[in-house]
């Protein structure tokens, strides 16, 4: 039982390069997250999923797309990549929403020159 | 909106001494909530969280958060820090109606010296 997986563990993109960041559970989870933490500015939702097929927006979306065609993928792009998207991107998963915990992936470091 | 305020940004202490995190929200309705744990290089873990009955909840390694109501305030205490608590801690509520996504406060964290 892994949990929560993430690839990479780092990257490092020029401004305009995209790539896509891959996120997995076994936990059967519907509910799935990408966050990014930022110095002194805490977790920042960017987009969600609550079930397989569906994706919507969190608190911060520009620049990024999602899809989650299978229950246990839950995958985040960046077109065009800008030095704002320099961050460290959680993974996270959760059976419902509401009282049940979250359970996070180890994190992608990336950074935009 | 909805919004959680963690007041201690960066705190210092001494092996041994007693910890209180500070964390407000600032939602009138019926809230869960919730304190992870970050320890360096690691991924964000659950410390302990509540939803309803005794407000004193107990977590892992020793933490408890008390929750007051009429305060809006659900902060985490340890009596003793060890040097392993070394870590950031983030505090977390969501609305037990309607719209249940988690917000977050922005993190303290926490250096305890050996």
């Amino acid at each position: 039982n892994a949990g929560v997986t993430q690839t990479p563990k780092f990257r490092v993109l020029k401004t305009g390069q995209s790539m896509t960041l891959l996120c997995a559970q076994d936990m059967n989870h519907e509910y799935m997250y990408w966050y990014r933490q930022d110095p002194g500015m805490g977790l920042r939702l960017i987009h969600y999923s609550v079930g397989e097929g569906t994706t919507a927006k969190g608190e911060v979306p520009d620049g990024y797309n999602v899809s989650r065609l299978k229950k246990q993928n839950f995958l985040l792009g960046l077109e065009s990549a800008a030095p704002s998207q320099t961050s460290v991107y959680f993974c996270a998963s959760s059976r419902d929403q509401g009282r049940v915990e979250q359970y996070f992936g180890p994190g992608t470091r990336l950074t935009v020159t | 909106a909805q919004s959680v305020s963690q007041h201690n940004h960066h705190v210092i202490l001494s092996e041994a001494a007693s910890l209180e995190l500070g964390c407000n929200y600032s939602y009138g309705g019926t809230v869960n909530l919730f304190w992870y744990v970050q320890y360096p290089g690691q991924h964000l873990q659950l410390l302990l969280k509540y939803f309803s009955g005794d407000p004193l909840v107990k977590g892992i390694k020793g933490f408890e958060a008390e929750f007051i109501k009429s305060k809006f305030s659900f902060n985490l205490r340890k009596p003793s820090v060890q040097w392993s608590d070394t870590a950031e801690y983030f505090c977390a509520v969501n609305d037990a109606g309607n719209n249940r996504k988690l917000i977050w406060g922005l993190g303290t964290s926490l250096a305890v010296n050996p």
